[in-house]
């Protein structure tokens, strides 16, 4: 079946823009995350939505990130006035059971974030 | 102290050997543990999860947990090439935090 799918692939921007990273996930899955790669480094959590409950935003680096999921489904992260440092690979990831963290993850192939 | 702790590496064994990756963790209640591959500008792709002490082996690969010395490990049997990546190790309570990875080069 299909897998998660995140558009654009690849983003350019100029600082200050606002941008808006779209993510798909697997059908039927109910947990959404979102997590942010900067090159050669690990993973850095940003923002999980579980369901219809509030998100758990404890990961969102600064007031200029957001993220919301409509129907449960489709979630997108939107970073205004963009940053330099927020150029890096951002990922989204889903999850069919319930939980933070506690089941495995599947992730989409990731949009690639360059700030000039 | 970092939460999940990777050696960078790079790890290089030749063709045909068998790779063991290591990771340690801090949080001493942790529930799940999984490994991630990731190739050079790819996504993190789920190769293995284990949820109690011992082994669990996939093919070529064998996970072992070891609750009460809090680590994990990954060996790959008969390494080849194609399983030249950086190997993410996850563990998670609440929430999923990630080592930064090792990375593995296999010779051929």
């Amino acid at each position: 079946g299909a897998g998660v799918s995140q558009s654009p692939s690849n983003k350019v921007t100029e600082k200050g823009k606002d941008v808006e990273l779209r993510c798909d996930p697997i059908s039927g899955h109910t947990a959404l995350y979102w997590y942010r790669q900067s090159l050669g480094q690990g993973l850095e959590f940003l923002i999980y939505f579980q369901g219809n409950s509030a998100p758990d935003k404890s990961g969102l680096p600064s007031d200029r990130f957001s993220a919301e999921r409509t129907g449960g489904s489709v979630s997108t992260l939107t970073i205004q006035r963009t940053q330099q440092e927020d150029s890096a690979v951002y990922l989204c990831a889903s999850s069919a059971r319930q939980g933070k963290g506690a089941y495995e993850q599947y992730f989409g192939p990731g949009t690639r974030l360059t700030v000039t | 102290q970092k939460e999940v702790e990777q050696n960078s590496g790079p790890l290089s064994v030749p063709e045909g050997a068998i790779a063991s990756l290591n990771c340690t963790y801090s949080d001493r209640v942790s529930q799940s543990f999984f490994w991630y591959r990731q190739y050079s500008g790819k996504s993190p792709e789920l190769i293995m999860s284990i949820y109690s002490n011992g082994d669990k082996e996939d093919g070529r690969f064998t996970a072992q947990l070891n609750k009460a010395s809090q680590y994990v490990s990954l060996l790959i049997r008969d390494s080849q090439p194609s399983d030249s990546a950086t190997y993410l190790c996850a563990v998670t309570n609440n929430d999923m935090r990630f080592g930064a990875g090792t990375r593995l080069t296999v010779k051929p």
